[in-house]
């Protein structure tokens, strides 16, 4: 099994491109969901999901977009990047009631 | 919403020394469970809490689980270099699908 796998590991964007950060998982989970880490913030959660066709905001969603058409890829969108947006993108997978796996993480600067 | 507090931010200590993070929630959690990250790695999961009360331990590392299900605390007895990281709580809500991260507690664990 591969886990939780993410791409790219980089990126660098000028302000106001678009791009989506890549997630799939092949642990047949039904969660995934999208956080961002930056120092001194923990990780907050951006959107979520509790099985494909369904998704949720979390706590700061705003400037992000999801879609959950599989069970496997929770793809994040971003439509217009902002200077703000910069930060380290984790997503994450498990079973309803288990054990919680991160991806690798995309490291994210928007200039 | 709900929040997740995490004290302290920062925590120093000598070789040998314990350790201990707590953590709060806005609202009664469903479960808690506990994260470690080192430096420049991706969350891995420690463990679980689901009910009111509950202890659990780990080697070194004691877990507990408030009577109310809104607060927690990780313990580490006697550190050890290999304790260096970040520690984080992450409470569920009763929906199952949020899981609200704290902003971590950054360990450093001088020789």
């Amino acid at each position: 099994n591969a886990g939780v796998t993410q791409t790219p590991k980089f990126q660098v964007l000028k302000t106001g491109q678009s791009m989506t950060l890549q997630c799939a998982q092949d642990m047949n989970h039904e969660y995934m969901s999208w956080y961002r880490q930056d120092p001194g913030m923990g990780l907050r959660l951006i959107h979520y999901s509790v099985g494909a066709g369904i998704t949720d905001q979390g706590e700061v969603p705003n400037g992000y977009n999801v879609s959950r058409s599989t069970t496997e890829d929770f793809p994040l969108r971003l439509l217009s990047a902002a200077p703000s947006q910069t930060s380290v993108y984790f997503c994450a997978s498990r079973s309803r009631s288990d054990t919680q796996y991160f991806g690798p993480g995309t490291r994210l600067t928007v200039l | 919403g709900q929040q997740v507090m995490q004290i302290p931010q920062y925590q120093h200590v000598q070789e040998g020394e314990d350790f201990t993070t707590y953590c709060n929630s806005s609202t009664t959690l469903s479960n808690i469970q506990w994260y470690k990250q080192r430096p420049g790695g991706h969350p891995v999961f420690l463990i679980q809490l689901v009910k009111s009360g509950e202890v659990k331990k780990q080697k070194r590392l004691t877990f507990q689980f408030g009577e109310a299900k809104k607060n927690s605390s990780l313990h580490i007895t006697a550190t050890q270099t290999t304790d260096v990281g970040t520690y984080f709580c992450a409470g569920g809500d009763n929906q199952g699908g949020k899981l609200i991260f704290g902003q971590g507690t950054e360990l450093s664990v001088k020789p």
